[in-house]
Formats: structure tokens, sequence, C-alpha cells
């Protein structure tokens, strides 16, 4: 089975800081790793993904994960975070085992950036 | 084009009643989730519908608990004999599937469910 561990339930950060949300996952076979946002009073939307290929991976909005094999972590990070970043960040995985696997998530971290 | 529907948006019920709650996904995703979002819990994996294989229901948390998607398209996330740990936010999401994976989830705004 596969778990996923976020390891800060709230980040509170001030504007143009840079920022690091942690995520370790424990899995016996490959996965592949997503970063999902859901801003307030919003649905969840996928932010990055990691599929194969560059262990980096970019959103269209600054923040970038990187995926490291050997620690079973996929952390994710901004150089200069906005207001508007301001949501709450969910990491998680999916086993590519063969067949069609389920998505698995771990609890969120909030995060809060102050002016 | 539309996206994830879910119905109702909120519901209050009391302890002991059934419910149900409905999703309607994207046209042509042959995948379909459901989650709950509790406070301070996260996303906690439900039931897992792909194409005519049989469900993943391994996330289910008890018998009260089960769900149906009719005619690969609609589904109902049903719970009986509701009680007061069962209020949360119920999430419906669907995905155009492939083997490899990485297709997004596309949610919809959810199911509140408050039970007295």
């Amino acid at each position: 089975a596969q778990s996923v561990t976020q390891l800060d339930s709230q980040v509170p950060v001030f504007e143009e800081a840079p920022v690091e949300l942690r995520c370790n996952y424990s899995s016996s076979v490959s996965v592949y790793l997503f970063w999902y946002v859901q801003y307030p009073n919003q649905g969840l939307q996928l932010l990055l993904k990691y599929l194969s290929g560059s262990t980096l991976v970019e959103s269209i909005n600054g923040f970038e994960a990187e995926f490291n094999k050997s620690q079973t972590s996929f952390h994710l990070r901004k150089p200069s975070v906005h207001i508007s970043d301001t949501a709450e960040y969910f990491c998680a995985v999916r086993p590519h085992r063969g067949g069609y696997n389920k998505l698995i998530f771990g609890a969120g971290t909030r995060l809060a950036v102050h002016p | 084009g539309a996206g994830v529907s879910q119905s109702p948006s909120n519901k209050v019920t009391e302890k002991g009643k059934d419910v149900e709650l409905r999703c309607d996904p994207i046209s042509g995703h042959t995948a379909l989730y459901w989650y709950r979002q509790s406070l301070g819990q996260g996303l906690e994996f439900l039931i897992y519908f792909q194409g005519n294989s049989a469900p993943d229901k391994s996330g289910l948390p008890s018998d009260r608990f089960s769900a149906e998607r009719t005619g690969g398209s609609v589904s109902t996330l049903t719970i009986q004999r509701t009680q007061q740990e069962d209020s949360a936010v119920y999430l419906c999401a669907s995905s155009l599937e492939s083997v490899s994976g990485g297709s997004p989830l596309h949610f919809g705004n959810g199911t509140r469910l408050t039970v007295t």
C-alpha cells in the first residue's frame, strides 16, 4: 500500500519570502507524484506532476517540485510567494505497477501568506 | 465544457437517516473517484470506478457506505443510518484515465454533509 506524509499542517510565511512544503511518500513500487492546490472557496486543481524524465518539474505560477527517489520525497518550493498563493496544498501519489490505480492524497498543508 | 457537477451542494440530515449524494462527471471521462474531506484529515479516498472494471472499494469506512455508477457516467454515493462522524465534505472527481496514470483529476465543488 502507498501512503503520503505532509510534514507541516500549516506554513505561515511573509509575502516575497521563499517557501518549501514538504512531502514524503511510502511505496513498495514506483509511483507517479502530484501536487494539487485548493484556493479558498474553490475546488482542487492540479498544480504540477512528475511522471518520468527530469526530476524537477515546474508549474506556470512559479512553483517547482523535485522528485528525490532515495529520500522518497517530492517537496514543493517557490522562491518568492504572493498573497494569492494562500491556499491548501495536497501531495498525492499513484503507483504504476500496471493497470489502473487510485490516487492517494496526503493530509494537506495550509499555506498562509501574510503582507 | 461543463465540469464535474455535484448535488446537493449542502445537505443537513438527522442522525440515523439515509442520504444520497450525486456526481455528474465530465462527459467521456472513464474514471470516477469519491473522496471525503474532513477538517484536519485531508482527502480520504473512498471508492474508485474505472470503466467497466470492478470498483476499488477499499476506502469505504463501513458497510453503511456504498456507491454505484450507472452506465459509466453518473455516480451516487449512499450513506445509510448516518452518524455525526460522517459530517464532512464529499468530493467527486473524474479523469480521462490512461494506464500511464498521468491524467489529472477534475474535482467537483463537493457536497457538505452535516449530520445533526
